[in-house]
């Protein structure tokens, strides 16, 4: 069955820099476009990126772009997200994402996500 | 960006009572290439990640309750839950994958009365 396991959240000051990352396990990952989604507390969604299967082509969300990085290592089934330059309203849940079929589409499989915290 | 907006922001219905979540895009959500309608559904219960219910506007997801559907073409959807169950209580989102940046509705919650 299809897992995707976050890691790297915690509180970090702004200004500041983390490295989110994501294993994936039950499917061929190298396949599919990978994404992350966040949910600040008590907020909706919000689509944060994706990355092609190749990672030749990249989308960022206008709120994140210039600060956040993302980039996959397909021989470590693994996903990142480089987040720099961090701010308040960065903070949120953050989730990694693969849609019901390899493009982007819907999000069919969510991790548990990883809180980040962006505060003094 | 294509705004998604949906109504009402909560509802409060009975067990066993159809409940009914409506959801407009600013733009179109048909691509009339392969004639398919780029608009999702979620479910998010508390404490947990969304759950996809719908995609394609009026597929239902494997596994998911037939008394959950979608209907809705263009701009104007719709999420129905045919008989209402205690475990439907949730946080409902519409979600178009049409353009980036693909954008959610602001959300439904869903309570029993």
């Amino acid at each position: 069955q299809v897992q995707l396991v976050e890691s790297g959240g915690g509180l970090v000051k702004p200004g500041g820099s983390l490295r989110l990352s994501c294993t994936a396990s039950g499917f061929t990952f190298s396949d599919f476009y990978m994404s992350w989604i966040r949910q600040a507390p008590g907020e909706g969604l919000d689509w944060v990126s994706y990355i092609n299967s190749t990672g030749n082509i990249i989308y960022y969300a206008d709120s994140v772009k210039g600060r956040f990085t993302i980039s996959r290592d397909n021989a470590k089934n693994s996903l990142y997200l480089q987040m720099n330059s961090l701010r308040a309203e960065d903070t949120a849940v953050y989730y990694c994402v693969r849609a019901f079929g390899p493009g982007v589409g819907a999000a069919r499989y969510w991790g548990q996500g990883t809180l980040v915290t962006v505060s003094s | 960006d294509i705004v998604m907006t949906q109504s009402p922001d909560s509802l409060a219905a009975s067990l066993g009572e159809r409940a009914t979540i409506n959801c407009k895009s600013s733009q179109s959500l048909l691509y009339s290439s392969n004639n398919k309608t780029y608009l999702g559904w979620y479910q998010q219960k508390p404490g947990q990640p969304p759950k996809l219910l719908i995609y394609w506007a009026s597929t239902r997801e494997s596994g998911v309750p037939d008394r959950f559907s979608g209907s809705g073409s263009g701009t104007d959807f719709t999420l129905t839950i045919s008989s209402l169950q205690a475990e439907d209580v949730a946080i409902y989102y519409c979600q178009q994958y049409f353009s980036t940046p693909y954008t959610f509705g602001q959300g439904t919650k869903l309570e029993i009365k």
